[in-house]
């Protein structure tokens, strides 16, 4: 079956320190998407990427659909305490209704 | 937020027990979800409704039977659970299955003794 990397799966940094989150498919992907989930709450939608070597920004968070459509990235500049939670990426592949999420990388920000 | 709710939204359930977790999304979707999410285990999708009708069932145990009278309400009836089944269970809509943003319910947390 189809496999989600989802690296690293714990990240500690300090308040205003960069942060990266990776996801990484086994196979083609038809598009991307990444979530949020503060600790306690439910998964919260961020942006879709559907083209290959997509780019795209919002405020400080940028996320990046690899060329092969097999990998993405998030990454989030100067991180604030309000940027704790829970990271995941979920894909789905042409032909199905399936969402298959990422195991998710915890961040967690240091004041 | 509230366009997808859940109730109830805490269940302690006895393993002989039969019970139902119920969602309703306002928001004019035509797809909805049932995700369960363990401690130390990724989302999983259980199953996927669209306009009522199952278009996925994720090799769920026959002890979880869905149900999606219309297309804003669905339904997880549950039945003789184990104690693994205790997790967070999530609803979730989006405007059409596959490809389109999810938007999730605060869930129900559930408790097999």
């Amino acid at each position: 079956g189809q496999q989600v990397m989802q690296i690293p799966q714990y990240q500690h940094v300090q308040e205003g320190e960069d942060f990266t989150t990776y996801c990484n498919s086994s196979t083609t992907l038809s598009n991307i998407q990444w979530y949020k989930q503060r600790p306690g709450g439910h998964p919260v939608f961020l942006i879709q990427l559907v083209k290959s070597g997509e780019v795209k920004k919002q405020k400080r968070l940028t996320f990046q659909f690899g060329e092969a459509k097999k990998n993405s990235s998030l990454h989030i500049t100067a991180t604030q305490t309000t940027d704790v939670g829970t990271y995941f990426c979920a894909l789905t592949t042409s032909g199905t209704y399936k969402y298959i999420f990422g195991t998710g990388t915890r961040l967690k920000v240091l004041a | 937020e509230t366009g997808v709710t859940q109730t109830p939204r805490h269940l302690v359930m006895g393993m002989t027990n039969k019970k139902s977790l119920k969602c309703e999304q306002h928001l004019g979707h035509n797809a909805m979800y049932w995700y369960k999410q363990s401690a130390k285990k990724p989302l999983e999708l259980m199953f996927v409704y669209s306009l009522e009708e199952r278009v996925e069932n994720n090799s769920v145990p026959s002890r979880f039977s869905p149900e999606c009278p219309n297309s804003s309400h669905l339904f997880l009836h549950l039945h003789t659970l184990q104690p693994e089944d205790s997790a967070l269970y999530l609803c979730a809509s989006s405007q059409d299955p596959g490809g389109y943003e999810q938007y999730f319910g605060p869930g129900t947390r559930l408790t097999v003794t």
